[in-house]
């Protein structure tokens, strides 16, 4: 299994529709998550960060973890084309004291 | 927010040039910051991660003598590539963390290096 999984994509979803990002991790130990967003050619920049289970909302942006099932998610409420570019998931594994982040998804937003 | 500045952000210099890359954190203390690299179309490879005061530490199959990396003070990290070839044209993002380790990484704004 990755250390970080993500369904690489592209997911394509409608303007104003809520659009969900998956991420699954392997070390159940962990316990810092992250989720970043990078438009082609940039770098990546923080969105949220979500460390106990449940959820944890920033305005259109609500995170979702559950660590018994290694599960840490990301939805986009009102999805904007400006939304659309690769989102990121980093887990700070506990076992070697590194973060990892996931390939990535990439999300289109279609006006 | 936290501020990582990183400098240039484009190169585009003849093969066999050496190159240097800088990565400060302007607003807090780092003690560990990392190394990117990233091809086009494809994710994030961390290259190494360097912390302060001692050696870096490289990722398996990154050269360590082709990518020289100090990191002399609590808020800045250098990365030079040396003897540059096009193989190594890439963007090229370093990140920094506070001292707390759980912290989140903050990203500087990548430099594209181009080798002719």
């Amino acid at each position: 299994q990755k250390e970080v999984e993500q369904n690489s994509g592209p997911l394509s979803v409608p303007e104003g529709a809520i659009a969900s990002l998956n991420c699954t991790y392997s070390d159940r130990g962990s316990q810092s998550f992250f989720w970043y967003r990078q438009y082609s050619g940039k770098s990546p920049e923080l969105i949220m960060s979500i460390y106990s289970n449940g959820d944890k909302e920033d305005g259109r942006f609500t995170a979702q973890l559950n660590k018994a099932s290694q599960y840490v998610s990301l939805l986009i409420r009102d999805s904007q084309p400006s939304d659309s570019a690769t989102y990121l998931c980093a887990v700070h594994m506990n076992r070697d004291d590194k973060i990892i982040f996931g390939k990535g998804t990439r999300l289109h937003i279609l006006p | 927010g936290a501020v990582v500045s990183q400098h240039p952000s484009r190169v585009i210099c003849k093969s066999g040039t050496s190159v240097k890359i800088e990565c400060r954190s302007l607003d807090f203390q780092a003690t560990t910051m990392f190394w990117y690299r990233q091809f086009p179309k494809q994710s994030l490879m961390l290259m190494a991660t360097s912390n302060e005061g001692s050696k870096a530490t490289y990722e398996q199959g990154v050269e360590k003598d082709k990518f020289l990396i100090n990191h002399a003070s609590l808020t800045l990290s250098t990365l030079t590539v040396t003897s540059a070839h096009p193989e190594d044209s890439s963007f090229y993002i370093c990140s920094a963390i506070p001292t707390d380790n759980y912290q989140p990484q903050h990203f500087g704004d990548g430099t594209r290096l181009s080798i002719l």
